[in-house]
């Protein structure tokens, strides 16, 4: 069964330094998606990503975040200068195609944890 | 009231027996529904889509109740790893697009 693959498992960083979590969707998927899930919270959407573009970004996807897809397989989350509050498990999802997200879900990588010190 | 709102649990369960959640969202126009299922730190996993109709697969049953806006998960048989946080999502109208809105989860444990 196709994978969402995402790299690193674990990542430790300062606060205030610069991380790149990857990600490689699916490879005949189109749309995709960074969500994070803080620890014992509920899972939440960061933004969406279609034809080289964000689609949709949340309130949590500000000006520290960014996405790139710099090579067409990775997806990649940036995130500037980090915070202790941006400890977290990100997950990165993929769909084949928008319309088939409204009925059949996502398919979910198995998560970065970031953890800020 | 919050877009999806689930009973968080713990739901202590003895093998062998039926169990059943609700998930209620607040928004008429949501348009398809979900049960995921998520282990302890790990990545969510889509359990079954929820169809108007109702929806069975193998010893679990889900059911949408548009009238009153509430999906619901039932569990037969259950086993030691149905143990697990299961995960409630709707597809809901935001702006001009469709967006997954995600319940904080029921936790179930299953006792032997």
């Amino acid at each position: 069964e196709p994978e969402v693959t995402q790299t690193p498992s674990h990542q430790v960083t300062q606060m205030g330094q610069e991380v790149i979590l990857r990600c490689v969707p699916i490879s005949n998927h189109l749309y995709f998606y960074w969500y994070r899930q803080i620890l014992g919270q509920k899972v939440e959407f960061l933004v969406s990503f279609y034809n080289n573009e964000i689609s949709e970004k949340s309130e949590i996807f500000d000006d520290q975040f960014s996405v790139e897809r710099p090579d067409g397989s990775n997806f990649t989350l940036k995130i500037r200068s980090t915070k202790l509050e941006d400890s977290a498990m990100y997950f990165c999802a993929s769909s084949e195609r928008d319309i088939y997200q409204v009925y059949y879900g996502y398919t979910f990588g198995s998560g970065t944890r970031l953890t800020v010190v | 009231r919050k877009e999806v709102e689930q009973d968080p649990g713990p739901f202590n369960v003895p093998e062998g027996a039926t169990v059943a959640f609700n998930c209620t969202y607040s928004n008429s126009a949501s348009q398809s529904f979900f049960w995921y299922r998520q282990d302890c730190r790990k990545e969510p996993k889509l359990l079954m889509s929820v169809y108007s109709s109702g929806n069975e697969d193998g010893r679990f049953t889900a059911q949408l109740n548009r009238a009153s806006q509430y999906i619901s998960l039932l569990i037969r048989d259950s086993k030691l790893s149905d143990s697990a946080t299961y995960l409630c999502v709707v597809n809901s109208p935001r702006d001009s697009n469709y967006q997954l809105i995600w319940g904080a989860g029921t936790k179930l444990i299953i006792k032997p």
